[in-house]
């Protein structure tokens, strides 16, 4: 069975420039969660979904970032404009009865 | 809310060592606990977990016993290899995981 799968890996950006990320989840789990590691860090949860419910989402800084889990199934991480500290790797999880499994995440740089 | 401390690192040992990564938590409610691990360049893998007092997760040689009177969930393996190299994470959570700061591992041949 397919893990989590994020796209793209890597990206680089200029800042002000927007970017978005994709996320498949594992197919049957509802709980969608999207964290932001930065380097030497532990992941820190932006927003977490139920099915297409964003049921947590206030760490997520809503001025710039965006989300959304059209359908309940995939979900997108938006970022406009992006700043230099936005770079980080971000991942997404999905799960269900509290267990969850990672994607690969995205490797932001912006420059 | 739900935090965690994690013993600092880097860790290094050799091969073959006794390995020990202390984890403490403070958590709301009953919290199920988490070891993950991320190889370099890789998302976070579980490694183990334990859903109830005095439980024992354990995974590739790895334990960890939750020990709810200490609100603790230290990472033990007898004998470390070579490819155990990489960042453990412990990570309580409730409706959401929180994880540490993570602990680097390096094991020398």
């Amino acid at each position: 069975e397919a893990g989590v799968v994020q796209s793209p890996r890597y990206k680089i950006i200029e800042k002000k420039q927007p970017v978005a990320f994709w996320c498949n989840p594992i197919s049957g789990h509802n709980t969608l969660y999207w964290y932001r590691q930065n380097l030497g860090q532990g992941p820190e949860l932006l927003i977490r979904y139920e099915n297409e419910e964003a049921v947590d989402d206030s760490q997520l800084p809503k001025d710039r970032f965006s989300a959304e889990r059209l359908k309940g199934v995939d979900s997108t991480l938006k970022i406009q404009p992006a700043e230099l500290g936005d770079s980080a790797v971000y991942l997404c999880a999905s799960g269900m009865n509290t267990e969850a499994f990672f994607g690969q995440g995205t490797r932001l740089t912006v420059v | 809310g739900n935090s965690v401390t994690q013993m600092e690192g880097p860790v290094t040992l050799s091969e073959e060592a006794f390995l020990t990564i202390n984890c403490t938590y403070t958590a709301t409610g009953y919290p199920s606990l988490f070891w993950y691990v991320q190889y370099p360049g890789e998302g976070l893998q579980l490694l183990l977990k334990a859903t109830k007092a005095d439980d024992k997760g354990s995974n590739k040689g790895f334990e960890a016993t939750y020990r709810k009177e200490t609100t603790s969930f230290h990472l033990e393996k007898g004998s470390v290899q070579v490819s155990d190299s990489a960042v453990y994470f412990c990570a309580p959570t409730t409706n959401q995981f929180y994880f540490g700061t993570g602990t680097s591992l390096t094991v020398i041949p």
